[in-house]
């Protein structure tokens, strides 16, 4: 069983602040990462594919790092809105099983 | 919209009921996939299907039995399920099966096993 961990679990930040949060994963065997925002009563979106040690993606004001070398990604929402408050979600491949392992999230809560 | 449609959304059943639940992608997209969200509890993949054919089974009891006839449709068939099987099930859908291209995702099937 693979070990995909988010942190912090939630998180209240008001309108303005920046904010990140982290995702950890086994150093080894890395294939990619994906992050993906999960609002209330919808889908979940993906955000980002990560796929190479030192990516750095960027959407809006929302970006993320990779370190596969350490187990690491960072998301960043810079600025954040009401409407950025969800649930992200990180998921982890291996190579070899290709099977995505999700972390439990984080939740976000942006207040006015 | 995200081209990733799930039928129905919520569906109520008992033990020994059989029910299916549906999901229809027009993305173009040659894998398609069911996932289990329990409360509390990480979205855990429950099976994977690359152009029709299962290419894993994420060790789910024979109650559960995925159906994929064609690129655009997955079906998961539901018999004698137990309460603790009550959940989100979702459906997503990606370019290839390698984890190299991004899921969408429908909106999810509430179940509740009475």
């Amino acid at each position: 069983i693979l070990n995909v961990e988010q942190s912090p679990q939630s998180l209240h930040v008001q309108e303005g602040d920046s904010t990140n949060f982290t995702c950890s994963f086994p150093s080894s065997n890395f294939y990619a990462l994906h992050w993906y925002r999960w609002e209330t009563a919808k889908s979940p979106e993906a955000l980002f594919v990560m796929t190479l040690n030192g990516d750095e993606k960027k959407k809006g004001r929302i970006s993320a790092t990779l370190n596969t070398k350490e187990g690491y990604s960072y998301l960043y929402i810079k600025g954040s809105q009401p409407e950025d408050s969800a649930t992200y979600l990180c998921a982890f491949i291996s190579g070899g099983s290709y099977i995505p392992t999700f972390g439990r999230g984080t939740s976000l809560i942006v207040h006015p | 919209e995200t081209g990733v449609t799930q039928t129905p959304r919520h569906l109520v059943m008992g033990m020994t009921n059989k029910k299916s639940l549906k999901c229809e992608q027009h993305l173009g997209h040659n894998a398609m996939y069911w996932y289990k969200q329990s409360a509390k509890k990480p979205l855990e993949l429950m099976f994977v299907y690359s152009l029709e054919e299962r290419v894993e089974n994420n060790s789910v009891p024979s109650r559960f039995s995925p159906e994929c006839p064609n690129s655009s449709h997955l079906f998961l068939h539901l018999h004698t399920l137990q309460p603790e099987d009550s959940a989100l099930y979702l459906c997503a859908s990606s370019q290839d099966p390698g984890g190299h291209t991004e899921a969408f995702f429908g909106q999810g099937t509430r179940l509740t096993v009475v």
